[in-house]
């Protein structure tokens, strides 16, 4: 089973609005990312945790907080958010954070920023 | 810096041919990991084939086979039979350590396949 479950699939906010998104699994994987993808381009990485961990930040705009409560499951505080935040938010897992791991994905979350 | 480069922004096939989706990266590693991913308009990313710069074989996953040619730095992925399911963004991408010693995922910008019956 490679499943990761996100919600919700889609999602519109205000400016002033607080959401979360959710990404889950079950497959035992010690590293999660969160990506943005804007349409007809590639996903953008935006988070690394790697055992619970946050490893990596790309620069990520602190109007989005990630936060991992365990190792199945990884969130995305989102306050304050642009217009141009409008995307589409994929959660990954993999085995551990190695050179060969496969990162499968989850369906995403379609966001659109009022 | 490691780099994908997709040249083909869209293809066409028809129904029951096969069709290779070119790939090629430029890095400095030794040691990396090539990936390719389908993306329906649905938006799920799924993993379809891996092949490790070590392996001397190319990588086969059912109607998938990816073509490696380490020498000339090309990944390419062969659908062998295409189905109408097939239609679908394709994105290559190779796993790097260069980010504090975190293997990271870089993407090429996709080519968006199309299967006419």
């Amino acid at each position: 089973d490679t499943e990761v479950t996100q919600t919700p699939k889609h999602l519109v906010m205000g400016m002033t609005n607080k959401k979360s998104l959710k990404c889950e699994q079950h497959m035992g994987h010690r590293a999660m990312y969160w990506y943005k993808q804007k349409a007809k381009k590639p996903p953008e990485l935006m988070f690394v945790y790697s055992y619970e961990k946050l490893s990596i930040n790309e620069s990520v705009p602190s109007r989005f907080s990630p936060e991992c409560p365990n190792s199945s499951l990884l969130n995305l505080h989102l306050h304050a958010l642009q217009p141009e935040d409008s995307a589409l938010y994929l959660c990954a897992s993999s085995q551990t954070s190695g050179m060969g791991d496969t990162q499968y994905f989850g369906p995403g979350t379609r966001l659109t920023v009022l | 810096a490691q780099k994908i480069t997709q040249t083909q922004p869209g293809m066409f096939v028809q129904e029951k041919e096969a069709v290779t989706l070119d790939c090629t990266y430029d890095t400095s590693d030794q040691s990396y990991g090539l990936f390719w991913y389908k993306q329906p308009s649905s938006g799920e990313m799924i993993f379809l084939i891996y092949q490790g710069s070590y392996d001397e074989q190319n990588a086969t996953e059912g109607r998938y086979s990816l073509n490696f040619q380490k020498a000339r730095k090309s990944a390419n992925l062969v659908i062998s039979a295409s189905q109408l399911g097939d239609s679908a963004m394709y994105f290559c991408a190779m796993t790097s350590l260069e980010n504090s010693g975190y293997s990271t995922l870089t993407f090429g910008k996709g080519t968006m396949l199309l299967v006419s019956p």
